[in-house]
Parts: C-alpha cells; structure tokens; sequence
C-alpha cells in the first residue's frame, strides 16, 4: 500500500536549534517525494521536491530509498518556520495524485 | 494572478443534502484535483479533471462527482450529505507534463454537515 508516515504529531524546538521532521513512505516504484508547508491562516504551499535537490528558506530534504525516508532538516530553526509540514509522495503510475502524510506542527519557541 | 480560487468560503448543509464547490485554476493551469481534508488530518486525494474528463480517482464513493469546464474550472458535487463529510475541501490546479506533481492549492471551502 502507498502510504506516507510522519510519527511526529508536534516538534517544539528553540530558536536557533536544530529541526528534523521525520517522514517515511511506503510505495512500490520510483516516488516523487514532496514537503508542503501551511503558514497560519494561508494555503497550503509546496516548500520543496526531491528531484528539485533545492534548499528553500534554509529547509533541505534527501529521499534515503534505503531507509524510504525523506526526513526535512533545518540546522538552525526560525520563529518564522512556525507551521503545519506535510510530507507527501507522487508516482509514476500517480501522476497528478498526491498522497500526504498527517502533518507534523512545527513550534519554534522564542 | 490570484492563484487558485475556491467558492463559498464556509458552507453549512444538513444530512442528506446536496451541495457544490467551485474552483477556479491558477492562470495557464488546465489540471485540478480536489482533496478532502479532515480535521487533523492530512489532504486526501478525491480526484482529478484534466480536458473535461476525471483522470484519476481516490478511494471516495461516487456519492463524490465532479465537472471540469472548457475553461479549465471545476466543480465538486457531493450527494446525500452524511456527517462524516464535513471537512475542508481544497482544490488544487497545476500543469500536465513534467509538473504535474507541483500543485498550487486554493484556501479551501469549509464544509460543516450537520
């Protein structure tokens, strides 16, 4: 089954530490794997994709096929990246379907 | 561009209703997918229209139709209302091709059953 997996519920960190958000995911074939992110009272909105290999906003992520991860890091967490993180994941036979993970609530303290 | 747009805002029905969402794409969008998104939950994927047809669909019974117009808005229809409806329905536009993936979501319309 295609599935996405974020174990954490809440991650409350202090500014300037750093931040991981675990993401696992379960799919037979070659997945595109995604991280959105939702800001208080604003859309849902892609930060970043695996194949993009970018680093938006200080946030980077490595697809680990291995281990089927794609854990987002931050070396030095903002107030600002206070927000909803969903990991989600697309495939070749899923073209245009995404499938999201709960979410993960990001809570950088001051 | 005002990006993806979706209408009402919040909608009350009561079980056994009927009702319509509406989404407009971004602009040189010709691909939206509707996602339910529970309380608590993350999105799940309805289904998508691409040239007025419904390219794929989630595990959601057909009680869940839908409609893509010529110019590229969509429509969700939901039948015979249950409780369990109630959520926020998000919409989301993108491009056939290689971004297909890369989807521009709307802010959603907010459906209480009651």
């Amino acid at each position: 089954a295609q599935r996405v997996t974020q174990p954490e519920k809440l991650l409350s960190v202090f500014k300037g530490a750093p931040v991981e958000l675990k993401c696992n995911y379960s799919y037979s074939g070659s997945p595109e794997l995604f991280w959105y992110v939702q800001y208080s009272r604003q859309r849902l909105q892609l930060l970043l994709r695996h194949i993009s290999r970018e680093s938006i906003k200080g946030f980077t992520a490595d697809l680990n096929k291995g281990e089927t991860s794609f854990h987002l890091k931050k070396p030095f967490a903002q107030e600002e990246d206070s927000a909803m993180y969903y990991c989600a994941l697309s495939g070749s036979s899923n073209t245009g379907k995404l499938i999201f993970g709960q979410g993960t609530t990001l809570q950088v303290k001051p | 561009d005002a990006g993806v747009t979706q209408s009402p805002t919040h909608l009350i029905k009561t079980r056994g209703q009927q009702v319509t969402l509406r989404c407009s794409p971004k602009s040189g969008h010709d691909t939206v997918s509707w996602y339910q998104q529970a309380l608590g939950q993350g999105p799940q994927f309805i289904f998508q229209y691409y040239e007025e047809e419904e390219r794929q669909r989630g595990n959601f019974p057909d009680r869940f139709s839908g409609h893509q117009f010529p110019n590229y808005s969509s429509e969700l229809n939901v039948n015979a209302l249950l409780l369990g409806d109630s959520a926020l329905y998000l919409c989301a536009s993108s491009v056939v091709g290689l971004e297909t993936d890369t989807q521009y979501f709307g802010p959603g319309t907010r459906l209480t059953v009651l």
